[in-house]
């Protein structure tokens, strides 16, 4: 079965560190990738996507992410966090031979400290 | 423009209690689904339905069911709650398949 991965489960950092989290999926055919983010106590938002082209894709408030396909990856950046980043990460895949089912990995939780 | 709709967002419930939590969305989307969240779990999919009239299981059915109403409204019901089934219920919705999800609030359930 498709499944995504992520290797991080809980990332500490303080203001103006630099943020990468990993994400990497096990699926040879088309997928659609996302990154979402989960404030406290909040539902889940958008924070970037990619479904073809460019493999660099930039996101709200900053964030980035680079599609490896060779690598199957598809990891998240941020330059420098701010203490309001602090929240939970998901990477989430929509495989195409699962009936694009949007399929999560199970989340990193972020603290930046100030 | 509301997005996707939960109620209630919180609930106490007694072991075999029954209960159904409410899902609708305003954007005309084909498919819905019912995630629950657990600490260190993610996100794991209850059940879904890729479009009005269709429902199907996910990694976690069992204990539940659900009701594609119409396109807008997707339903969850537990029959006997229990004490597993304590966790945070997510709603979501996707125009079309490979796109991305809308999040509703999220339900809070706690089973004692």
């Amino acid at each position: 079965a498709q499944s995504v991965s992520q290797h991080n489960h809980h990332v500490i950092l303080s203001e103006a560190a630099s943020l990468e989290l990993g994400c990497n999926y096990s699926y040879g055919g088309t997928v659609n990738l996302f990154w979402y983010v989960q404030y406290p106590g909040q539902h889940l938002q958008l924070l970037l996507k990619y479904f073809s082209g460019d493999p660099l894709v930039k996101g709200i408030k900053g964030f980035e992410a680079e599609f490896i396909k060779s690598k199957f990856s598809f990891n998240l950046r941020k330059p420098s966090v701010q203490w309001s980043d602090t929240a939970e990460y998901f990477c989430a895949v929509s495989f195409s031979g699962g009936s694009y089912i949007p399929t999560f990995g199970r989340g990193t939780s972020l603290i930046v400290h100030p | 423009n509301a997005g996707v709709t939960q109620t209630p967002k919180f609930q106490v419930l007694k072991t075999g209690q029954s209960m159904t939590l409410q899902c609708a969305q305003d954007m005309n989307h084909n498919s819905m689904y019912w995630y629950r969240q657990d600490p260190g779990m993610g996100l794991r999919l209850i059940y879904y339905s890729a479009s009005e009239g269709t429902t199907d299981k996910g990694e976690v059915p069992n204990g539940y069911n659900v009701s594609r109403l119409n396109k807008r409204e997707f339903s969850l019901r537990l029959e006997s709650a229990a004490p597993s089934q304590t966790s945070v219920y997510f709603c979501a919705s996707v125009a079309f398949r490979g796109l991305e999800a809308f999040f509703g609030q999220g339900t809070r359930l706690t089973v004692v």
